[in-house]
């Protein structure tokens, strides 16, 4: 097992237009999140997994967002009418429950520039 | 709310110095865990360091070590022997202990240069 992978690593969008990433945590991890990360900020949290179940969602996530996790494996990060606003990196991270209190393995993200 | 102030954009050390970050945070809970990330140029965040808040004893990681000072909320970060792989974005990051409170609660991050 590689890691965290996403994919793809940027994607430049034209305003208006959907896009959606992917991402594929560690094989045995159960939880996964989603993160945004702005120029000059630092993460925010989006929304988390456990197994395929979606059990949190922040307020960050508009209703333009929507993410799933079919089979508990991978996830897909789906925004809709991309506004430029949108424009961050995604990050995935996964963990194994209950040891995620040892943090969470992050992907390498993917960049979305909305033009 | 909890909130988490890295007052540090930007800090540089000499190669094989000392080099100490700063962060503070603001919570009400009594039982959480801190953590330190690294993100290289390469972007991929990787846990330097963690510390739960029952524990009085600071952390300690190889060259990685802690300041957890509990009543004051600040949890710093001292890397010693600092070497030029050092050089990223360094993140705080607080997460509520308890069932169901999961996410992550990130600094703004301070950029560490280590000069050769």
């Amino acid at each position: 097992d590689t890691g965290v992978s996403q994919n793809p690593r940027h994607k430049i969008t034209k305003r208006g237009q959907n896009v959606t990433f992917r991402c594929d945590p560690i094989s045995e991890h159960n939880r996964l999140y989603w993160y945004r990360q702005t120029l000059g900020q630092g993460p925010e949290f989006l929304t988390y997994f456990q197994n395929e179940a979606q059990l949190e969602k922040s307020r960050l996530l508009s209703d333009r967002f929507s993410a799933e996790r079919p089979k508990g494996s991978f996830s897909t990060l789906e925004i809709q009418r991309t506004e430029q606003g949108d424009s961050a990196m995604y990050l995935c991270a996964s963990s194994l429950a209950p040891g995620d209190n040892y943090g969470y393995t992050f992907g390498s993200g993917t960049r979305l520039t909305v033009v | 709310a909890q909130t988490v102030t890295q007052s540090q954009p930007e800090m540089s050390v000499q190669e094989a110095e000392t080099v100490t970050l700063s962060c503070t945070y603001d919570t009400s809970e009594s039982d959480y865990y801190l953590f330190w990330y690294k993100q290289p140029p390469s972007r991929q965040m990787i846990l330097v360091i963690r510390q739960e808040a029952y524990k009085q004893q600071n952390a300690t990681e190889n060259r990685f070590s802690v300041n957890f000072q509990k009543a004051a909320k600040s949890f710093s970060l001292k890397i010693s022997d600092s070497q030029l792989g050092d050089a990223a974005m360094y993140f705080c990051a607080y997460r509520f202990h308890q069932t169901g409170a999961n996410n992550l609660f990130f600094g703004t991050g301070t950029r560490l240069t280590v000069i050769p």
